[in-house]
């Protein structure tokens, strides 16, 4: 299976600490989104990539976020000083015309 | 804001179809109809989607209306495997995804 792979699956840290997640696009997708969904809602936008160059942030992506894909392939997402408010799933996707696939998510438990 | 309405909730007895509904009135000319569906603790599955013809695919077909407002994805056998929470979304390239609450199904044996 060739789809969206994300890492690590689940994550569960104590406030304060940083985390980083990782997401592998399906090979020549040049678009790469990151989502998060809390429980019972559907996902929201945080930020997107065209190859290397990030083109559009959320203001839901505070200043403690931040995303790279260094060379347009993977990508990762970066929190700093995470907060109780952080727990949530992060789901990322990627596309190479309208639709988007999705991979499984990383679920952020933060204490 | 979403830009589209889903009923909350919607059942069906397994092997038969179901018809979920989606309203989409401020859709625009270049505007995509997308259909994911999520199962808990797993990231959205696209269905199908459609610009302005009907499509038929192995999941599920959508037909979309001739004004374009709105949309309905016909599960044409339903299993217990399909209950999920299914997304209406309006999209096209580049453009981030606006997900609303979605429509539960819930599949009776």
């Amino acid at each position: 299976d060739t789809g969206v792979s994300q890492n690590p699956r689940h994550k569960i840290t104590k406030r304060g600490q940083n985390v980083t997640f990782r997401c592998d696009p399906i090979s020549e997708h040049n678009r790469l989104y990151w989502y998060r969904q809390t429980l019972g809602q559907g996902p929201e936008f945080l930020t997107y990539f065209q190859n290397e160059a990030q083109l559009e942030k959320s203001r839901l992506l505070s200043d403690r976020f931040s995303a790279e894909r260094p060379k347009g392939s993977f990508s990762t997402l970066e929190i700093q000083r995470t907060e109780q408010g952080d727990s949530a799933m992060y789901l990322c996707a990627s596309s190479s015309r309208e639709t988007q696939y999705f991979g499984p998510g990383t679920r952020l438990l933060v204490l | 804001d979403a830009k589209t309405t889903q009923p909350n909730s919607m059942e069906s007895n397994e092997e038969e179809p179901v018809h979920l509904p989606c309203n989409h009135s401020t859709i625009s000319g270049t505007d995509y109809i997308h259909w994911y569906r999520q199962l808990p603790s797993q990231g959205p599955e696209y269905v199908i989607h459609g610009l302005t013809s009907n499509v038929n695919n192995r999941m599920a077909s959508l037909a979309i209306a001739e004004d374009r407002k709105s949309s309905t994805l016909i599960l044409h056998r339903a299993t217990l495997r399909d209950a999920a929470v299914y997304y209406c979304i309006l999209g096209r390239y580049g453009q981030n995804f606006v997900f609303g609450p979605g429509t539960r199904l819930s599949v009776l044996p």
